[in-house]
């Protein structure tokens, strides 16, 4: 069972926009602003998309953007294309005795 | 650009240790904090834990007792150690670079290598 809760399954038409979520507890996302988010295609290694809530490394589209609401952390993809349809994954920066990072168990994203 | 390539064996025996290696090229190691995450097949990520070009560790909690990442600047790479394995084990393993220079780990990976195979089995 993974740390962070995401929902294993999400679509939208091409042009769409649509928005994962990614929920935690204040001892992880709602407490420290180091919330990821990570694309990955099958077989090929995860992407960075968004780190520490809404930065997005050079080269990302700004159609993926983040935001974070007390415990819980989001992606939104807006303007869907075909190439968005992949596996996307949060994690953040869990602070207790014993600080590390923890992820998501994944969200199927597919573009219909 | 920096590139990072993992290597060690694919087939390890239940409670051996699993060694792996992660070099570093078009860049140097100093500098980062450099992580280990692994899949396991058909499921999500999970956290192993990083070292600082310095020195310093963190690890996942859950893993804590078994694991061990080192790091050769003179070679530019970092490694893993793994002992005890089990069938639980078996995962595609990652290497990765945080996404800050600094000391202070910015949790987030932009740079990873493609990942190596490695399966737990007599």
């Amino acid at each position: 069972q993974s740390a962070l809760t995401q929902p294993p399954s999400a679509s939208g038409s091409p042009g769409q926009s649509v928005t994962i979520s990614c929920t935690g507890t204040s001892s992880d996302v709602g407490g420290y602003n180091y919330v990821s988010w990570y694309q990955q295609h099958p077989g090929k290694a995860p992407k960075l998309m968004i780190y520490e809530v809404t930065k997005r490394p050079s080269g990302v589209p700004d159609r993926f953007s983040g935001s974070k609401s007390g415990n819980t952390a989001s992606l939104t993809v807006s303007g869907l294309q075909a190439e968005d349809e992949a596996e996307y994954y949060c994690s953040s920066y869990e602070g207790s005795n014993n600080p590390h990072v923890v992820f998501g168990g994944g969200t199927k994203l597919t573009v219909l | 650009q920096v590139q990072l390539q993992e290597s060690g064996p694919g087939l390890v025996k239940p409670s051996e240790t699993l060694s792996l290696t992660c070099a570093v090229s078009g860049g140097s190691i100093s500098g980062y904090h450099w992580s280990w995450i692994r899949q396991p097949p058909g499921k999500g990520l999970e956290y192993i834990g990083y070292i600082y070009y310095r020195g310093r560790t963190n690890y996942n909690p859950s893993l804590k007792s078994r694991v061990t990442i080192s790091v050769d600047t003179s070679k530019n790479q970092f490694s893993l150690k793994l002992s005890s394995v089990t069938a639980a084990d078996t995962a595609v393993y990652y290497c990765a670079r945080d996404v800050g220079s600094g000391d202070v780990s910015r949790d987030a990976f932009d740079i990873w290598g493609q990942g190596t195979m490695v399966t737990v089995s007599s």
